[in-house]
This record gives structure tokens, sequence and C-alpha cells, in this order.
């Protein structure tokens, strides 16, 4: 069962425009969520992150927003960058601190 | 400064043989863990360990077997692959469980 779905597995935005990547998740023990940014033939690397007690965690150009009642959060990019571009997955840590869920991704494209 | 270190980063086997994918840190994490990355299926975790002599399964643990001996050394066997191993496999370490992960580079096995 898949407790982490991005639903988008693709996105392609203007360079200079706002990026938003989605997520949701069905657990309601999950309580840290994650992004992290994967280029072609690289490991994944850390972005950024929000706790359940908070509904938004800010890092220069790029913003997550949690919606605890809805079990969604969002990753919104501004203004996006053609190195922007990379799979995106979206993490979520559960109750026990162990269990690492991740979505299958979002390929964003940043178009010059 | 190197991270997490994978090797080998590719490997092609026959069904039924068996390897070790190393994986080592230089940050004096204590946490360490294994993913697959799978077409659609994002990252699971197959097994981790927050110690040296302790470790325990994930989400996906059948067929392959950990151990850490060291803080900085944490690799995964495959016991007797299966072309169903087949895949993208990460290592990766961090200060504590369900927080921010440093990833190595991955390593593409397919099973023949």
């Amino acid at each position: 069962d898949q407790q982490v779905k991005q639903n988008s597995p693709s996105l392609s935005v203007q360079e200079g425009r706002i990026s938003i990547l989605n997520c949701d998740y069905t657990n309601s023990m999950f309580d840290y969520f994650l992004w992290y940014k994967k280029y072609p033939a690289e490991g994944p690397t850390f972005l950024i992150s929000i706790s359940s007690i908070k509904d938004k965690n800010e890092d220069g150009r790029f913003t997550v927003f949690l919606n605890k009642s809805a079990k969604h959060l969002s990753l919104h990019i501004v203004p996006s960058q053609p190195g922007d571009s990379a799979v995106y997955f979206c993490a979520a840590r559960g109750y026990n601190n162990n269990d690492m869920r991740f979505g299958a991704g979002t390929r964003l494209t940043v178009k010059p | 400064n190197a991270g997490v270190t994978q090797t080998p980063k590719f490997q092609v086997l026959k069904t039924g043989q068996s390897m070790t994918l190393q994986c080592a840190q230089d940050m004096n994490h204590e946490y360490m863990s294994w993913y697959r990355q799978d077409p659609g299926m994002g990252l699971r975790l197959i097994h981790y360990s927050v110690g040296a002599g302790i470790t325990d399964q994930g989400e996906v643990p059948n067929g392959y077997n950990v151990s850490r001996s060291t803080t900085e050394d944490f690799p995964l066997r495959l016991l007797s692959a299966a072309p169903s191993q087949t895949s993208v496999y990460f290592c990766a370490s961090s200060n504590a469980p369900g927080i921010e992960a440093f990833f190595g580079q991955g390593t593409r096995l397919t099973v023949v």
C-alpha cells in the first residue's frame, strides 16, 4: 500500500514561473515530512522539511505547505529555474521514527 | 568530504548468485539505511541500523541481509539474486532516523 502518493508523474513549467508539486498521504501517524530532489545518476538530496506542528516552512525559493486535515502537502518553487529540473520525492516519517515512506516522485522540467 | 560512498555503481548478476553492495559514510552518523528504487514505486526501505551492532527490517527486507560492525560501514547482502531484485539501490545516513538524510550515488543492479 502506498501511504505517500505523488499523483503527477511529471510537471513542466516556464522559467520564472511558479512550480507546485503535490503530495498526499494516508497515514495520520506521520509527523514529519521531507522533500528530496534527485538528478539523473545521483542520489537524492535533501531539500526542505516540515513538522506536523507547522503549516508552512520556507527556505529561499522553496516553500512547503502542510494541510493536516486534508493529509496534503505541497512544494512551491518560486521563481523556477532550469537547474530545478529534476525528480522530486515527497517523504513522510512514521510515529516510530524508523518508518520512512516515499512517494513515487514527480519529474519537474523547467523550460528556459 | 566524501559523504556516503556506494560501490559498485553498476552490477549484473545471474539468478542465484550472491553479492554484497558496499556502503560507507564518513560523517559519524549513527543511523544508516538501504532503499531500493523501482519505477512508479518511489524509494522503499529495505533494512536500517540505528548504530553499530543494531539492525532492523524495513518495508521490503526479504532476500537481503545486513550487518553493522562499525559506525562507518553498512553492507547489503543479496543471498540468492532473483530478477525481482533488479533495481537501483541507495544507501543513506543521518544523525537520527527519519530526518534529513545523505544518500549515496546508487548502485544499479540487474539480475538476469
